[in-house]
């Protein structure tokens, strides 16, 4: 199986920057991937990295290091709407498309 | 538009009772998922299925059936046999590749 890791909660202030750590072990790596969900909905996809380096979408971004089973989301300029629940999770290659996810980390913006 | 639609958005079942909870998608995916998530915990995988009749277990299919005799639909019955079925629901579904899984909107179980 695999076990990913991530911290339960984060607080920061409106316009700052916040790191969501995310670590896994597994074998037969096929990808990370990050999803946004808001309290009583789906989550919706940010990112998805294969290869080692980072990978910037507007004032989000996400790292990977494969030797290290170590990704990070990375949120720029908060804003108010950015509270939500991020997910990190992990797909492998004998599972063709299913996903292994962490518990999540609630992101809360503070004005 | 295309997308992956689950309903009813909110079901009340009563203990002892087997309920259906729909998913149906338009992207021509051949994967679709099931997933259950409980508060302060990640998704749990309950059943997927790869390619028309044909299905597989999850890691907590226990008290629950699935079918996939259409491409576009997946429904999920949760049955009597399940000892804690109230959840949030959410099914998925991915195309060749899968680097994206799409969610539906989710169905909020609830025993009384």
């Amino acid at each position: 199986g695999q076990n990913i890791d991530q911290p339960t909660e984060m607080t920061a202030t409106e316009g700052a920057i916040v790191q969501i750590n995310c670590t896994y072990q597994t074998s037969g790596f096929n990808g990370l991937f990050w999803y946004q969900q808001h309290a009583g909905e789906a989550p919706t996809f940010l990112s998805y990295n294969v290869l080692d380096g980072l990978e910037e979408k507007g004032r989000f971004s996400s790292f990977l290091s494969r030797s290290k089973g170590y990704s990070y989301l990375l949120l720029k300029e908060l804003q108010m709407k950015d509270s939500a629940s991020y997910l990190c999770a992990v797909m492998t290659t004998d599972s063709w498309g299913k996903l292994q996810f962490g518990a999540g980390t609630q992101v809360v913006v503070t004005p | 538009d295309g997308g992956i639609t689950q309903s009813p958005k909110y079901l009340f079942r009563k203990e002892g009772q087997n309920v259906t909870l729909s998913c149906e998608q338009n992207l021509n995916h051949d994967a679709m998922y099931w997933y259950r998530q409980d508060p302060g915990q990640g998704l749990r995988l309950i059943y997927y299925s790869q390619i028309v009749n044909d299905f597989q277990k999850g890691d907590i299919a226990e008290g629950y059936s699935v079918s996939r005799e259409k491409k576009e639909s997946f429904p999920l019955t949760v049955t009597s046999a399940q000892k804690n079925p109230t959840a949030f629901y959410l099914c998925a579904s991915g195309g060749a590749g899968n680097t994206e899984a799409f969610f539906g909107q989710g169905t909020r179980l609830t025993v009384v």
